[in-house]
């Protein structure tokens, strides 16, 4: 069946870039999600790119996609103490669903 | 102008009760989905209604019934409830034209 994963931790500097990546597995996917979860909160739709884009860029954000390996990283600059989150990577499947990642957790230090 | 509410946002109850989650979006979408998110942040799709319609129904146990009396509110009705049903439950919706998917603010359910 669909599958989303990711790895669930991650530990950047204040100021540094965050790469958060993600891999899966429904080819048919047309759509590719990132959303954030701060603590206590819904989820919040950060960005998405089309199965045919290969980079979509929105401030500091940069979504790449590499279909052949069916592989979804965000890259977040200038990481600021606000971005600490739990980010999803998501996919559209083919079965008309929003299939989700297990979540990463960002976290920043001084 | 909240677009997609749920009420309540906390919920305790006992074991063997029967509680409800409403859900309600303003935003004119046609497709509303009820999500599960377990302790460890894992969040997995329970059901999805179009225009009222039942369309995606995952391997939930019988006491979870939707219910959606219009295509603005998706209601969330849970039966005996069981220790393993404590978790945060998230109403979304998506238009039918798009493919964003919005969430409302979760309602945090706890069995005791």
């Amino acid at each position: 069946g669909e599958d989303v994963e990711q790895s669930l931790f991650l530990s950047v500097r204040e100021g540094d870039s965050s790469v958060i990546n993600c891999t899966y597995t429904d080819s048919s996917s047309t759509y590719l999600y990132w959303y954030k979860q701060e603590p206590g909160a819904g989820l919040q739709l950060l960005t998405y790119i089309f199965s045919n884009m290969d980079m979509k860029q929105d401030q500091r954000l940069t979504v790449l996609l590499n279909k052949k390996d069916k592989h979804l990283s965000l890259r977040i600059a200038d990481t600021q103490t606000g971005d600490s989150a739990i980010y999803f990577c998501a996919g559209y499947s083919s079965a008309s669903k929003i299939i989700f990642g297990s979540g990463t957790r960002l976290s920043i230090r001084p | 102008d909240t677009a997609v509410s749920q009420t309540p946002k906390y919920l305790v109850t006992q074991m063997g009760n029967d509680k409800s989650i409403k859900c309600e979006q303003n935003l004119g979408h046609d497709t509303m989905y009820w999500y599960k998110q377990d302790s460890k942040k894992f969040l997995k799709i329970m059901f999805s209604y179009n225009n009222k319609e039942l369309i995606i129904n995952e391997t939930v146990p019988n006491r979870f019934s939707p219910k959606s009396p219009d295509k603005a509110h998706l209601n969330l009705h849970i039966n005996s409830l069981e220790l393993g049903d404590s978790a945060v439950y998230f109403c979304a919706s998506t238009p039918t034209s798009g493919y964003e998917q919005y969430f409302g603010p979760g309602t945090r359910l706890t069995v005791t």
